[in-house]
């Protein structure tokens, strides 16, 4: 398995743009996790899948925010309307295997966004 | 709602010297910490997962330990390729929190 991958790795966009990222975990896995970080903090949760179901979203997240996982595959991160606000690393990670529970998780690369 | 510190913010090393990170933690109902090891620009990369107090995990220079309240993270002999951010995460549920971070950087 190659690991989890994310695309693009690197998005710059005007404000008021809409952006989406792609994240494709490791094949196995069946959670999937969306997180936003800054310099000089840890990652923060934004939203959690179990298969195709959005179990879990963060409270901190706008409605601007929305993300799918169609057929509990790879994953989609949509923000509309973006804000200077929004520029960070966007990492997905993934995690758990489909016969057994296994809670350590792994990253990809990360998407760096900067909203201009 | 479940907290993470690590201490200190950065730390910096001779290579060789050996030193400790800390992470303290309050959390209702642990599954597991977690330490995991960032270099710049790039996603977190896992290193270890301690699930009980009084448990020790190790690898290479790198061993880490767990007691109810605090988990460390030893470095022994380190060397500049050990510089990295390593971070810490508690999950009760299926969601993690993770701490800010431990900025180390070893000089030749």
């Amino acid at each position: 398995d190659t690991g989890v991958s994310q695309n693009p790795r690197h998005k710059i966009t005007k404000r008021g743009q809409n952006v989406t990222f792609r994240c494709d975990p490791i094949s196995e896995h069946n959670r999937l996790y969306w997180y936003r970080q800054t310099l000089g903090q840890g990652p923060e949760f934004l939203t959690y899948f179990q298969n195709e179901a959005q179990l879990e979203k963060s409270r901190l997240l706008s409605d601007r925010f929305s993300a799918e996982r169609p057929k509990g595959s790879f994953s989609t991160l949509e923000i509309q309307r973006t804000e200077q606000g929004d520029s960070a690393m966007y990492l997905c990670a993934s995690s758990g295997t489909w016969t057994g529970s296994s809670y350590e998780q792994y990253f990809g690369p990360g998407t760096r966004l900067t909203v201009t | 709602e479940d907290q993470v510190t690590q201490s200190p913010e950065a730390l910096r090393l001779q290579e060789g010297e050996s030193s400790s990170l800390n992470c303290s933690y309050t959390v209702s109902g642990l599954r597991g910490l977690f330490w995991y090891r960032q270099d710049p620009g790039k996603g977190p990369e896992f290193l270890f997962t301690l699930y009980s107090a009084g448990e020790e995990k190790e690898k290479e220079r790198l061993k880490a330990t767990l007691t109810k309240k605090e988990s460390f993270l030893h470095i022994t002999a380190p060397k500049p390729e050990d510089s990295a951010t390593y971070l810490c995460a508690v999950q009760a549920s299926y969601i993690p929190t993770f701490g800010r971070g431990t900025s180390l950087i070893v000089h030749p």
